[in-house]
């Protein structure tokens, strides 16, 4: 079955513009989580949605924001780019039954690097 | 939140047993311990979860001492395929923590292994 898709793949954006990244979790799968990573700062938690809301954030200022469609398909949008924005953008479903959650493996796409020039 | 403390990286060579250990003091009662693998410009794969004593699947094993403060990483017979970053979580099931929990990958343990 058809892992978890990340689009695009490469970005290159300019400081101040705005950019949404998109991501397909595995059929069935109800959780999306997106993670910013780094060389400085690592793996960091962004948030996660789960049937379209908001489950959890992460300690991320509110240029950071979200949505996860009725598909379960997800979308994060970054606003006012800055140069430390650039990043992998990673994305990773997981199965999250009703009394799951964390302890259900979760499954990374390849991610986006995004660049801010 | 359950801190986990790894080693920055380590060196092995083609063949041998690779023991990576993690240490999480403060583990909760209902922690679960999970363990990723990844490779550079990818994401992180899951490799074993487990809760206490011994976890074993085709990949790696698992060990948890009975006081559950650390864990440890065992990768029979390495190859150079194995050259990766592998980080140690902690943090319990939604359902039996009753609340939030947002995962924390930590920097992770850079395995180099040479030939």
């Amino acid at each position: 079955k058809a892992g978890v898709t990340q689009t695009p793949r490469y970005l290159i954006k300019t400081r101040g513009q705005q950019v949404t990244l998109s991501c397909s979790p595995i059929s069935g799968h109800r959780s999306v989580s997106w993670y910013q990573q780094t060389p400085g700062q690592g793996l960091q938690f962004l948030f996660e949605y789960f049937s379209e809301t908001q489950r959890n954030k992460g300690n991320f200022p509110g240029r950071f924001s979200g949505r996860q469609f009725s598909n379960s398909r997800s979308e994060m949008n970054v606003s006012t780019l800055e140069l430390g924005d650039s990043a992998l953008y990673l994305c990773a479903s997981s199965l999250d039954s009703s009394a799951g959650g964390w302890d259900t493996e979760a499954f990374f796409g390849q991610g986006t690097r995004l660049t801010v020039v | 939140l359950a801190k986990t403390t790894q080693p920055i990286s380590m060196d092995s060579y083609e063949g041998q047993e690779v023991n990576i250990t993690c240490s999480h003091n403060n583990i909760a009662t209902n922690d679960y311990i999970t363990w990723y693998q990844q490779f550079p410009s990818q994401g992180p794969r899951f490799i074993i979860q487990g809760y206490k004593t011994k976890v074993t699947n085709e990949v790696a094993s698992l060990f948890i001492p009975a006081d559950r403060k650390s864990s440890t990483l065992s990768l029979p017979r390495v190859s150079l395929s194995d050259t990766a970053v592998y980080y140690c979580l902690v943090g319990a099931p939604r359902g039996a923590s009753g609340g939030s929990y947002i995962p924390t990958f930590g920097r992770g343990t850079s395995l180099i292994v040479h030939p």
